[in-house]
C-alpha cells in the first residue's frame, strides 16, 4: 500500500539548515509528484513546494530562496532542505503524494516535528 | 500568488446539525479547489477535489460546491467523527496555497 514517512533532526539551532527525508513505498517517484507542507503548532497548513515525477520543482514564492527539493528515484526518497532557519520555522513538516489525475495530495506522511531553538 | 480566505475560522455545532464552510479565492480558479479534513494529532486527508467531487471513501453527507472565486463545503447531519479542522486549497497551478482553516468543534 502507499506509504510516506518523514525523518528529520527534531531540533535545529537558529541560522542553521534543515534536512528532512521522505521515504515512500507503494508507488514510483517517476510517476508521481511529492509535495512538502508544514504546520506550525496550533496553526494552519503552509505549502512549501513540490517535486514532480520528471524531477522539476516548484516552490512557495516567499520561501523560494531558502528551499531546495530533490529526490533519488532508485531509493524512493525525496529530500527537503531549508536554509537559515528561525524560530518561526518551528513546525510539523509533512510530505504528501500528488495524484496526477486531479492534482491533489491524496496520501500524506505522519509528519516530522522540527523545533528551532538554541 | 492566489490567496485563499476561509470562513468562519471556528464553528461550534451539535451532532446531527448541518454546517457550511466557505472559501474565497483572490482570483478566478475555475473549479480547481480542494478540501481537506484534519483531525487532532493526525495528518490531513483529502475530502473533495475539483470543487465538488468526493474523494474515495468520503461519506455522501459531505458536499462541495462553487466555481470561480466562491466555494463551500457542506456537511449534512454532523457525526462525531466529523469534528476537526477543514482546509481549502487551490490547485490551479503552483504555487499552491491553503486557506487559513476552519476548526469545527462540538457544541
Amino acid at each position: 500500500q502507499v506509504q510516506l514517512k518523514e525523518s528529520g533532526p527534531g531540533l535545529v539551532a537558529p541560522s542553521q539548515s534543515l534536512s528532512i527525508t521522505c521515504t515512500v513505498s507503494g508507488f514510483s517517484l517517476t510517476g508521481y509528484g511529492v509535495n512538502w507542507v508544514r504546520q506550525p503548532p496550533g496553526k494552519g497548513l503552509e505549502w512549501l513546494g513540490m517535486i514532480w515525477g520528471d524531477g522539476s520543482t516548484d516552490y512557495n514564492s516567499a520561501l523560494k530562496s531558502r528551499l531546495s527539493i530533490s529526490k533519488d528515484n532508485s531509493k524512493s526518497q525525496v529530500f527537503l532542505k531549508m536554509n537559515s532557519l528561525q524560530t518561526d520555522d518551528t513546525a510539523r513538516y509533512y510530505c504528501a503524494r500528488e495524484r496526477p489525475a486531479y492534482y491533489a495530495m491524496d496520501y500524506w506522511g505522519q509528519g516530522t516535528s522540527v523545533t528551532v531553538s538554541s | 500568488d492566489i490567496q485563499m480566505t476561509q470562513s468562519p475560522a471556528s464553528l461550534s455545532a451539535s451532532v446531527g446539525e448541518t454546517v457550511t464552510i466557505t472559501c474565497r479565492a483572490s482570483e478566478n480558479i475555475y473549479s480547481y479547489l480542494l478540501w481537506y479534513q484534519q483531525k487532532q494529532g493526525k495528518s490531513p486527508q483529502l475530502l473533495v477535489y475539483n470543487a465538488k467531487t468526493l474523494a474515495e471513501g468520503v461519506p455522501s453527507r459531505f458536499s462541495g460546491s462553487g466555481s470561480g472565486t466562491q466555494f463551500s463545503l457542506k456537511i449534512n447531519s454532523l457525526q462525531p467523527e466529523d469534528f476537526g479542522s477543514y482546509y481549502c486549497q487551490h490547485h490551479y497551478g503552483t504555487p499552491y496555497t491553503f486557506g487559513g482553516g476552519t476548526k469545527l468543534e462540538i457544541k
